[in-house]
């Protein structure tokens, strides 16, 4: 069973960089047909896409967000990471990772996420 | 930039079905996914291709795509089912969610 899990820093400064990273487990991060991505949730708000990638390294970022993220996998660690630049307050949120199945645009699972609070 | 829209918020008593919907232009044209999130919890994916469920969902989860609109509809609702609702989609390369529906079973 497919299985992801985020990691990383819980509390970021303003104005520095967010570093999470994914760990896929239970299959392969290789897989054809998937792509992977990142989507988040500030505290009591809905849900936005941040962007996804394959394994290739080929990404779709959100447009609102393209400046400052960086995607990129591991293959060899079976990871992926997110990158979000210059960040701000609000940027506190809680970050999930997923796979995402482009033919039949579904995330599907996802991880257990992440709460990153940004402080001044 | 492609926009989903969906009402905050949908109340059902037990039993009844309920009806959550997502607009978008054209919508019908693209595929529409569902995701449940209960408190505390990553969302779940409970439709997706419009009208496909996952294994391990309910048959009272269904739903349906055309013109504009996707619909999300939950017949037979019960008590586990209160819960925020989220539809998705893709368009020019860029997934899109809508803004979510508290669903309310009173």
């Amino acid at each position: 069973q497919l299985q992801l899990q985020e990691s990383g820093p819980g509390l970021v400064k303003a104005s520095e960089t967010l570093s999470l990273t994914c760990t896929v487990s239970g299959g392969s991060i290789s897989s054809s047909s998937y792509y992977w991505g990142w989507i988040r949730q500030p505290p009591g708000k809905g849900l936005e896409w941040i962007g996804t990638i394959y394994y290739s390294g080929s990404t779709y970022y959100n447009p609102s967000l393209k400046s400052r993220v960086t995607m990129s996998v591991d293959t060899s660690k079976n990871q992926f990471s997110l990158k979000l630049s210059s960040v701000t307050a609000a940027d506190t949120a809680v970050y999930y990772c997923a796979k995402f199945a482009v033919a039949a645009v579904r995330f599907d699972p996802w991880g257990q996420g992440t709460l990153v609070t940004v402080s001044s | 930039s492609y926009e989903l829209t969906q009402p905050p918020s949908v109340s059902v008593s037990p039993g009844q079905t309920a009806s959550i919907t997502c607009f978008g232009d054209k919508l019908g044209d693209n595929y529409a996914s569902w995701y449940q999130q209960k408190p505390g919890q990553s969302p779940v994916l409970v439709i997706y291709q419009d009208t496909k469920r996952p294994s391990g969902i309910p048959e009272r989860f269904s739903g349906s795509n055309s013109g504009n609109t996707a619909t999300l509809s939950i017949s037979g609702t019960q008590g586990m089912d209160e819960a925020d609702y989220y539809c998705q989609a893709w368009d020019s390369s860029t997934v899109v969610f809508g803004g979510g529906t508290k669903l309310t079973v009173l």
